[in-house]
């Protein structure tokens, strides 16, 4: 079963619009995290936001919002007033395992690819 | 600034040929990764280790195999490279104990088979 699911394979939005992209996941352990990255077409992963499953407020980085729903497993990714460099792959990710073990793996989704029209 | 190095962007072997690719960090990084991805797919683990010499086995370990014989460089190895092996790799390193800005990734690896 999928553990990372991200069903818009797809996305588009206008410049200075807003967007939310999807991200669903499945775990029974009581910590994790959960990341997105953005892969331009370059193909560096540029690490963009993270929530802890015990943070208490969504996570923020400057444009970036994280919609964390715990009880719905979901962990949306915003981005508000796009920017055409914002066009490219977005990827959900989930860490297994307990922070302080060497066992910490990431798991990914299939990506979303945006893109950002003028 | 922090560094995950892979040897080679892009990459063209024969099917059957050995294939070594090459991760280096710079940041004394506990854990590395190798993952492959393609379209639609996604990232899949392929291989990690959490320290010298110790590695585990991800999603998709068949047909691979992995080196880790100094902690700074961790090693992708292609046995037998075969057609299906064309693809996009990318390595990763993180260190115990961190939270969210604990994995690097390199620029990518795009190896083709032919």
């Amino acid at each position: 079963a999928q553990k990372i699911t991200q069903t818009q394979p797809g996305m588009f939005v206008q410049e200075k619009e807003a967007v939310t992209l999807d991200c669903t996941y499945d775990t029974s352990d009581p910590s994790y995290g959960l990341f997105w990255y953005k892969q331009p077409s370059s193909g560096e992963m540029i690490f963009l936001i993270y929530q802890g499953s015990y943070d208490q407020q969504n996570a923020t980085e400057g444009r970036y919002s994280l919609n964390f729903q715990k009880a719905r497993k979901s962990a949306n990714l915003v981005i508000s007033a796009s920017q055409l460099g914002d066009s490219a792959m977005y990827f959900c990710a989930m860490r297994e395992g307990q922070v302080n073990t060497g066992f910490q793996k990431l798991v990914f989704g299939t990506g979303t690819r945006l893109l950002v029209s003028p | 600034d922090v560094k995950v190095t892979q040897s080679s962007r892009y990459l063209v072997k024969r099917t059957g040929e050995k294939v070594f690719l090459e991760c280096v960090q710079d940041m004394d990084h506990e854990n590395m990764f190798w993952y492959r991805q393609d379209p639609g797919l996604g990232l899949r683990l392929i291989y990690f280790s959490y320290d010298v010499k110790m590695k585990e086995k991800g999603d998709i370990p068949e047909g691979y195999s992995v080196s880790r014989e100094k902690k700074e460089r961790f090693s992708l190895i292609l046995e037998s490279a075969s057609t299906n092996q064309t693809s996009m790799y990318l390595c990763a390193s993180s260190t115990t104990g961190a939270r969210e800005y604990g994995y690097t990734f390199g620029s990518g690896t795009r190896l083709t088979v032919v």
